[in-house]
């Protein structure tokens, strides 16, 4: 299995400002994703971080909103841009141990966008 | 294309009962991993069992037992003598292990909100 930290677990932030989220992997992990979940809904993937490459990003998704680094094999970040309240979820990290492996997910990080 | 459907939005029981939450799935691809998360209200999301296509074994573990039916794409999760700590969201999910685009991806189900009243 695969422990996953985030961090911050959770931020109030400003309209227009952006945020940072740290992801932390405790093995070297293959696949690597950042999923959104909005309040009452299921997880949506935004993209599949890709260690030293540009990420690969869902429909409806693009880089400019949300950029995403992995520079290494257990670490990765997303940013979420020019935030506005539509942008308030739970963003959650993911890691998969290879391509049939089973997908585990971090604690999380509660943002609220005023 | 992937689908998970989780045609229970919520389900309300009082301790003790036992309860079954549905998962239908749609994929066309013959080698696929079926999923069971629970989310409790802390927000994180708990890896409860994975299951591949080519293993129709039904699973117990505990309280908990996961009946896998290829003949109708369903994987349903049962929870006897439902306890209070059980209160969550729980989600199905898949991935598929073809080749395309969308292979290896895991799709969530919309979740079944379990509530166990004491």
């Amino acid at each position: 299995s695969a422990v996953i930290s985030q961090k911050p677990s959770r931020d109030i932030c400003q309209r227009g400002t952006s945020l940072t989220i740290q992801c932390q992997v405790d093995s070297q992990v293959t696949m690597m994703f950042w999923y959104r979940q909005q309040p009452g809904q299921s997880l949506t993937l935004i993209a599949t971080a890709n260690q030293g490459s540009e990420a690969t990003y869902e429909s409806g998704f693009v880089i400019d909103k949300f950029p995403i680094s992995r520079p290494n094999l257990t670490f990765s970040t997303l940013t979420v841009s020019n935030m506005s309240p539509e942008d308030s979820s739970i963003y959650l990290c993911s890691a998969r141990l290879s391509r049939v492996e089973t997908q585990y997910f971090g604690p999380g990080t509660r943002l609220l966008v005023l | 294309a992937q689908k998970v459907t989780q045609a229970q939005t919520e389900i309300s029981v009082v301790e003790k009962e036992d309860v079954t939450l549905d998962c239908v799935y749609e994929t066309r691809d013959t080698t696929y991993y079926l999923f069971w998360y629970k989310q409790p209200p802390s927000g994180e999301l708990v890896f409860l069992i994975r299951r591949n296509s080519f293993d129709e074994q039904n699973e117990i573990s505990g309280r908990y037992s996961w009946n896998f039916q290829k003949s109708t794409s369903s994987f349903n999760f049962t929870i006897t003598a439902s306890q209070v700590v059980d209160s969550a969201v729980y989600f199905c999910a898949l991935y598929f292990g073809g080749s395309g685009g969308s292979n290896y991806k895991l799709t969530f189900g919309k979740g079944t909100l379990l509530t166990v009243n004491p």
